[in-house]
């Protein structure tokens, strides 16, 4: 692996299911994020971890949680879908403060 | 509230140049980022502003006044791989992304 990978890469879910979205960084970053991608809006952060062992909420986190046990891996869980949760899905991470974030290449959840 | 501003659209002739203007209100400031989206693909890293001036990397510029708000990207040589949306973001007080929705930019031959 090189950079940061997610997955699924597209994934039709029934309403009410719980659904994990995987992210894996191998660059060591400590900082990471998700967002989510709605058209005709900006990227909005769910949740994010500045550091393993701490996560904090975003712009828009409800119905979304996260874990950061380790550096690398950083699931996001919808515990019960909605279909506003229809989107695209970005994991990103960086070294952290004023520094570039580098991208998955997203999940495309359809919430049914 | 915090807010970014870019146009919706914009479209450009393959070799010519074109701006890309950026107006942020956010609280607090630790630097401005400009990201390329393809679409279907996810956002890459073009430039950091965090002082006043023009910041140039080959045919793309980005320039930053702090005391207005304001960020512009600027492509020269278009090509037709440009064809993209733009992304701006603004890092506020807390270190955190605020970004924009985009501007599509249209380059025809």
């Amino acid at each position: 692996i090189a950079g940061i990978t997610q997955a699924p890469t597209s994934q039709i879910l029934a309403a009410g299911r719980r659904m994990t979205l995987r992210c894996t960084q191998d660059m060591r970053h400590n900082a990471m994020y998700w967002y989510r991608q709605d058209l005709g809006l900006g990227l909005r952060l769910i949740h994010y971890s500045n550091t393993a062992g701490t996560t904090g909420k975003g712009e828009v986190p409800d119905g979304y949680s996260v874990s950061r046990a380790n550096t690398d891996d950083f699931p996001l869980t919808l515990a019960s879908a909605v279909p506003s949760q229809t989107s695209v899905y970005f994991c990103a991470s960086s070294r952290g403060d004023n520094t570039e974030a580098f991208f998955g290449q997203g999940t495309r959840l359809t919430v049914v | 509230g915090q807010n970014i501003d870019q146009p919706t659209e914009m479209t450009a002739t393959e070799g010519a140049i074109v701006q890309i203007n950026c107006t942020y209100q956010t609280s607090g400031f630790n630097g401005l980022f400009w990201y390329q989206q393809h679409a279907g693909e996810a956002p890459t890293f073009l430039s950091y502003n965090v002082l006043d001036g023009l910041e140039e990397k080959g045919r793309f510029s980005s320039f930053l006044s702090r005391s207005k708000g304001y960020s512009y990207l600027l492509l020269k040589e278009l090509q037709m791989k440009d064809s993209a949306s733009y992304l701006c973001a603004v890092m506020d007080s807390n270190y955190q992304l605020i970004w924009g929705a985009g501007t599509k930019l249209i380059i025809k031959p």
